[in-house]
């Protein structure tokens, strides 16, 4: 099957600095790439979609410049939140699709980010 | 727009049957569905396209109403396992992001 990491699996860090996660496809190709924030007892929420050597595509709502996405390569895509605040203390699931696996969506471990 | 998940939770005993039902108010290109326990990632059941599927997984299933933009999941001789909460996730057409309902939460008691 297509397995998908992430790393790390759970940080903390003190308000006002920054955390990169990274989300990697292990087995095979991500087209796309898609980055979910949950929060306790609440659903996924769809952040951007970001596709490999191009921009991310950002939900209403989402700041592009506090929540930055690279999608560099076919393999790695990464989520760095800048400036981090409490408020922004939350579950973080990336997944990714390959075209040529058709529809399905694999997802990540996630990853808990808790700002102090 | 946000698929309406009902119900919003259930308790079961062991061997009892469910229904989780997944509605959307556009059309519907795609459904997958998705069991999540507490502090995991979702976990990935099953996808249904549109063309009125039906799928079955060992003792879970589920169908796809294309016209009435309705899929339901059946959980048949439940099991402690699966026990979590289950999220439907909706295309409106192919290679889209998937929109997730608010989710359902399974409890399975012995």
């Amino acid at each position: 099957g297509a397995v998908v990491s992430q790393h790390p699996s759970w940080v903390i860090c003190k308000s006002g600095t920054s955390v990169k996660i990274e989300c990697r496809s292990l087995d095979f190709q991500a087209t796309t790439m898609f980055w979910y924030r949950q929060f306790p007892k609440q659903s996924l929420m769809l952040m951007a979609t970001s596709n490999e050597g191009s921009k991310a595509t950002y939900e209403q709502g989402v700041e592009k410049d506090k929540f930055l996405i690279n999608h560099a390569s076919l393999t790695l895509s990464t989520l760095t939140v800048t400036s981090a605040h409490p408020e922004d203390s939350s579950f973080y699931i990336c997944s990714a699709r390959d075209a040529l696996r058709g529809n399905e969506q694999f997802f990540g471990p996630g990853t808990r980010l808790t700002v102090l | 727009q946000q698929p309406v998940q009902s119900p919003q939770a259930v308790i079961l005993r062991e061997g009892e049957d469910a229904v989780i039902n997944c509605s959307s108010s556009k059309a519907l290109y795609s459904v997958h569905w998705y069991r999540q326990k507490h502090g995991e990632a979702p976990v990935f059941l099953m996808i249904l396209l549109k063309g009125g599927e039906q799928k079955g997984h060992e003792k879970i299933s589920a169908s796809f109403n294309e016209k009435k933009q309705q899929s339901s999941l059946y959980l048949t001789a439940s099991q402690l396992s699966y026990s979590g909460t289950y999220f439907c996730g909706t295309e409106s057409s192919g290679n889209t992001p998937l929109v997730f309902g608010k989710g359902t939460r399974l409890s399975v008691i012995a």
